[in-house]
């Protein structure tokens, strides 16, 4: 099935500095989502992208849908504690070409951890 | 309040022994989804819904299965449940489509040990 690499893994950074990450993949998608999981919850939705080149902010937080609709960037800028957590990308599949099926497909995860 | 209730949070059951986890949601919510979380892997999309007596398989459906005779509910059915299958299990719904933002909504998980 379809597959998203997400990079980097884990970040251990120091508060006040900005973060990036990324998701690829050899497949297209028509939307792309970013998500925050804090310890022993469930995620929690942070961005949505709907086209390709989109890019779209929230607070300090910035996401990019790619050009070519297979890869898509986070960005956090001026890292505070309680940005400790983790993120994962998403990918909604096209169904046949067009439309959205209801599959979303997730990446690995990236942890992020902030030095105060 | 929004929300989607998981019951139960935590179960630890034996091999074979057939069991549910429950999924409400109080939003109206078209489309409902489960995942299952392990380390390293991220989560995997089991089964999902986009309306009543709409279901369709994710990307790790064998061993579950899943109803929608309801809107608010999407129970999760472990029918012989092995080893495998523990794991940190999410049920998930928003209005029409996973992306559709400002209406996303995680339930907080059940942690299923199968021994």
């Amino acid at each position: 099935g379809q597959q998203l690499n997400q990079s980097p893994q884990s970040m251990f950074i120091q508060e006040g500095e900005d973060v990036s990450m990324n998701c690829t993949s050899s497949s297209i998608f028509n939307t792309w989502l970013w998500y925050k999981q804090d310890p022993g919850e469930g995620p929690v939705l942070l961005i949505a992208l709907y086209k390709a080149g989109e890019l779209t902010s929230n607070g300090r937080l910035t996401a990019q849908f790619g050009i070519t609709r297979k890869d898509s960037f986070l960005n956090i800028s001026a890292s505070i504690p309680s940005d400790v957590g983790i993120y994962f990308c998403a990918g909604q599949p096209p169904l046949h070409g067009s439309g959205n099926t209801g599959k979303l497909i997730f990446g690995q995860g990236t942890t992020l951890q902030v030095k105060p | 309040e929004a929300q989607v209730t998981q019951n139960p949070r935590y179960l630890i059951t034996v091999t074979g022994k057939k069991l549910t986890v429950t999924c409400s949601q109080n939003m109206n919510h078209e489309y409902m989804s489960w995942y299952r979380q392990d380390p390293g892997l991220g989560l995997r999309q089991i089964y999902y819904s986009m309306n009543v007596e709409v279901t369709d398989k994710g990307d790790v459906p064998e061993g579950y299965k899943v109803s929608r005779k309801e809107k608010r509910n999407f129970p999760l059915i472990l029918e012989s449940p092995s080893p495998n299958q523990t794991s940190l299990y999410f049920c998930a719904s928003s209005l029409r489509t996973p992306g559709t933002f400002g209406g996303a909504f995680f339930g907080q998980g059940t942690r299923l040990t199968v021994v």
